[in-house]
């Protein structure tokens, strides 16, 4: 069976303060792999795709960039938080159509 | 740029009802995917319904797509309180990586 794990399940950091949010899916061989964001009551707007290993597309700009070290985990990251980066990572995973979603990584900037 | 859109932020319904979630968009697309997303969870998909079908049927659950006015609809029968959730219409375009565009959801509660 296939699973998806992210950490840390919440953060609360301070603007200007680094941050790096993992994301591990076990099972699937290969995966395209995603990161969401998602404002409190908002949509999902999807951030960073990866369809193999080391190779990261960028569809939105927000001062975030993403890696793929490994067939099976993404990494979200950033050197400096703002303030506007508040809200809910989401990572998934698809090999075709559907995408299979993580729990989530709430994130609190102040 | 494709833009998925649902057509009412939130719907109310008691638990047994009917209640239908609307959605539209622009451009061409191969499929239009329906997830819903229960309060601090990730979204699960329910229905996959592909650009040549007109309707798709999950259990209590039932998609339709009109790619001529480029809207679906999700209606969900006999509604129970564990319905209630965000539900959110997704679409694809015909590039690489399976990226989707998820409409702005609505916000369904079902009451006892």
């Amino acid at each position: 069976a296939q699973t998806i794990h992210q950490w840390p399940v919440a953060e609360i950091k301070a603007v200007g303060s680094p941050l790096s949010l993992g994301c591990t899916i076990k099972g699937k061989s290969s995966p395209n792999l995603y990161w969401y964001w998602q404002a409190t009551g908002g949509t999902l707007q999807q951030l960073f795709y990866s369809i193999t290993v080391g190779q990261v597309e960028s569809v939105v700009q927000l001062n975030l960039s993403a890696s793929r070290p490994k067939d099976d985990q993404f990494i979200l990251s950033t050197e400096k938080l703002l303030l506007s980066h508040s809200g809910f990572y989401l990572c998934a995973w698809s090999l075709d159509e559907e995408q299979y979603f993580g729990p989530g990584t709430r994130l609190t900037v102040l | 740029s494709q833009l998925a859109e649902e057509n009412s932020w939130a719907l109310s319904v008691h638990e047994g009802e009917s209640v239908t979630v609307n959605c539209s968009y622009k451009t061409s697309i191969t499929a239009l995917q329906w997830y819903r997303q229960k309060s601090g969870k990730g979204p699960a998909q329910l229905i996959l319904i592909r650009s040549n079908e007109r309707e798709k049927r999950n259990g209590r659950l039932r998609a339709t797509l009109d790619t001529s006015s480029q809207s679906s609809s999700l209606s969900i029968t006999a509604t129970r309180c564990e319905d209630t959730a965000v539900y959110f219409c997704a679409t694809d375009a015909h590039s690489a990586g399976n990226k989707l565009t998820f409409g702005i959801g609505t916000r369904v509660l079902v009451r006892p």
